[in-house]
């Protein structure tokens, strides 16, 4: 089945500064890749997403790359802000034969410093 | 308004006793799923349902099940053979082959 690997864990960042979480999956029948934030005590909302056909797509400060012969997708955040501090996963979904199945990373924790 | 709903948002349950979590949604979505979530385990897979009476098990379905007799509706029941019930669950619901949407959680706390 498919594996996705996540990193860093954690992530501090001064404010300004960029922030960059690393994915990598081993289906290579996976072909959608969203990103999640998750503040505390909520459920996770999605922020930006990838299909296999594109290569990088960008919505303002946040951004997202996709090697699909590495099998490895990025988050990049630009210009962090307090609020962006939330934990961030990645997913990646497969088609099984009893439908799709998303398949999360295990998350990273992101603080950015005032 | 539209949205995926998970309720109660805290549940607290006894040893050796069955709990039965909400979700519903009215975003018209085939999909629905829980997982589970614990500290530095991101999010694992309980059960999910493409399509009304029928579901399919996740990676972790041991000591749950679940209904889907209606589109809008799949409950998820903690049932006394889960041995480490205390987590934080996730309902979601999607379309075919696009974004999952997530409902706030329930905290479930065995007392």
């Amino acid at each position: 089945g498919e594996n996705v690997e996540q990193h860093p864990s954690t992530l501090s960042v001064q404010e300004g500064d960029s922030a960059v979480i690393k994915c990598t999956y081993s289906d290579s029948a996976s072909n959608y890749f969203p990103w999640y934030k998750q503040e505390l005590g909520k459920g996770p909302q999605l922020i930006i997403d990838i299909r296999s056909n594109v290569g990088e797509k960008k919505d303002q400060r946040i951004a997202v790359t996709l090697n699909k012969t590495a099998k490895h997708f990025s988050l990049h955040i630009t210009e962090t802000q307090p609020e962006d501090s939330a934990v961030y996963f990645c997913a990646a979904i497969a088609k099984r034969f009893a439908g799709n199945q998303f398949y999360f990373g295990t998350g990273t924790s992101l603080t950015v410093i005032p | 308004d539209g949205g995926i709903t998970q309720s109660p948002k805290y549940l607290f349950r006894k040893e050796g006793q069955n709990v039965t979590l909400s979700c519903e949604q009215n975003l018209n979505h085939d999909a629905m799923y829980w997982y589970r979530q614990d500290p530095g385990q991101g999010l694992r897979l309980i059960y999910y349902s493409q399509i009304v009476n029928d579901f399919q098990k996740g990676d972790i379905a041991e000591g749950y099940s679940v209904s889907r007799e209606k589109k809008e509706s799949f409950p998820l029941t903690v049932t006394s053979a889960q041995k480490n019930p205390t987590a934080f669950y996730l309902c979601a619901s999607g379309p075919e082959n696009t974004e999952a949407f997530f409902g706030q959680g329930t905290r479930l706390t065995v007392v």
